[in-house]
Formats: C-alpha cells, sequence, structure tokens
C-alpha cells in the first residue's frame, strides 16, 4: 500500500539554524500538508500546497516558514530560522483529486528539537 | 477552533465493541464527520467519514444521528492495537481547494486485555 515518507526521523538542531524537513506524498496525490504537533498538544495545521502554490496557511506559518515541491516527489517544509518553541513533531499529509473524498494521508512524522 | 466535542478518555475490553461518541451540533449542511487515530506518536490515519448515511468500512463502523448533531464511531472487536487517540473531525468537503484539518484533543482509547 503506497504511504506519505518523511525523512529524518529525528532532527537535532540549535536555535537560530536553519532546517529543511522532507516528505515523499503518495504518487498520484495532488495535495501537500504539513502539521504540526507539539509534545501533549493539539494537531495544528501549518499550511497547504497545491498546483506549486500555497492554498491555505495558518497563523503558525510566518515568515520563517516556507513550502517548496522541488521536483515531482518530494515537498519540503524549511524552518529559516529555528526557535525553542519550534520543537514539535512535524506531519507531512497528502490527499487525491477525487470529488467524493479527499481524505489525509499522514507520514510518520520528523520529530524536531531546537536546543 | 474545533467543532466537535468528544470525552477525553474511554477504556474498553479486548474484542468488545468499543463506541466512540462526538457531538457535532453546530454542523452545517455541507460538512462531513471524518475520524481519525493517532497511535502514539505516529502519524495520524484516516479511519472513516460520512455525511449523513451510516458508513462502514473495514476499519469501522459510523453511525450518525439523524439530525447529525453528534455521531458514534464503532470498532467492532477491539484489540490491543487500537489503544490510540481518536479524533471527530467536521469539514466542508472541497470542490475546487482544499480545506485543513482541525483537530481538537480526541478520546484516548485505551483497550484492556
Amino acid at each position: 500500500e503506497p504511504e506519505v515518507t518523511q525523512t529524518p526521523s529525528h532532527q537535532v538542531t540549535q536555535m537560530g539554524q536553519e532546517v529543511i524537513l522532507r516528505c515523499v506524498p503518495i504518487s498520484n496525490h495532488l495535495y501537500f500538508y504539513w502539521y504540526r504537533q507539539i509534545l501533549g498538544q493539539k494537531v495544528e495545521f501549518l499550511v497547504s500546497f497545491y498546483n506549486n502554490e500555497i492554498s491555505e496557511k495558518s497563523e503558525i506559518f510566518d515568515d520563517q516558514f516556507s513550502v517548496e515541491r522541488p521536483d515531482g516527489s518530494n515537498f519540503t517544509l524549511k524552518i529559516r530560522s529555528t526557535k525553542l518553541e519550534d520543537s514539535a513533531m512535524y506531519f507531512c499529509a497528502s490527499s487525491a483529486l477525487a470529488v467524493s473524498s479527499y481524505e489525509q494521508y499522514f507520514g510518520p512524522g520528523t520529530r524536531l528539537t531546537v536546543t | 477552533d474545533a467543532k466537535t466535542t468528544q470525552p477525553p478518555s474511554m477504556d474498553c475490553a479486548e474484542g468488545r465493541a468499543a463506541n466512540l461518541p462526538c457531538n457535532h451540533s453546530t454542523i452545517s449542511g455541507n460538512e462531513y464527520v471524518y475520524w481519525y487515530r493517532q497511535i502514539h506518536s505516529q502519524g495520524p490515519q484516516y479511519i472513516i467519514h460520512g455525511l449523513k448515511n451510516n458508513e462502514t468500512n473495514e476499519m469501522a463502523s459510523l453511525i450518525i444521528t439523524e439530525d447529525r448533531k453528534s455521531s458514534t464511531l464503532i470498532l467492532p472487536h477491539a484489540t490491543l492495537r487500537d489503544t490510540a487517540v481518536y479524533y471527530c473531525i467536521v469539514r466542508v468537503l472541497p470542490m475546487d481547494s482544499n480545506y485543513q484539518l482541525i483537530w481538537g484533543a480526541g478520546t484516548k482509547l485505551i483497550i484492556k486485555p
């Protein structure tokens, strides 16, 4: 069964450094998402991406964040200058283009630790 | 904010049916009810969704009341691997654009041997 993959599984970085989290969505999916979950808290939407542009973003997704689909398979989340409060699990998701269903399929997540 | 209310936790004996309730009293006519679950620290997993008819798939059944103000997710024969946080989410089914999922706190379901 096709699945969303994410790398790395765990990333440790120092405050102020840039990080890039990578995702490979399911191959025939056209909608891509990033969510985050701070330890012990709710899952929070960050951004959705379709047709090579951002279609929705939350207040969390400020100028420090960016997304890119650099080729036909990868979808990346970049945090330009990490802060301690960016420490969280980051989940990538994708969904297919279909009138009847827009289930989002999630990857296993990247645990980002900012020190 | 999430438009659903769920009990924070529930227990169920292994092999029994687990019935997880969800209130969505402000649901509008074009909003679907989705259920996801998250096994400890893993990515959320889609379970099932419905509009007004009851739905069943290989994982679960979804019962939606006639007034659509509440629903119940049923895991017919719960196993220890079903221990997870279960999220009930209402959302519009997008036609021309995609919509974020808005997550509440969910119900922590513990399956006991």
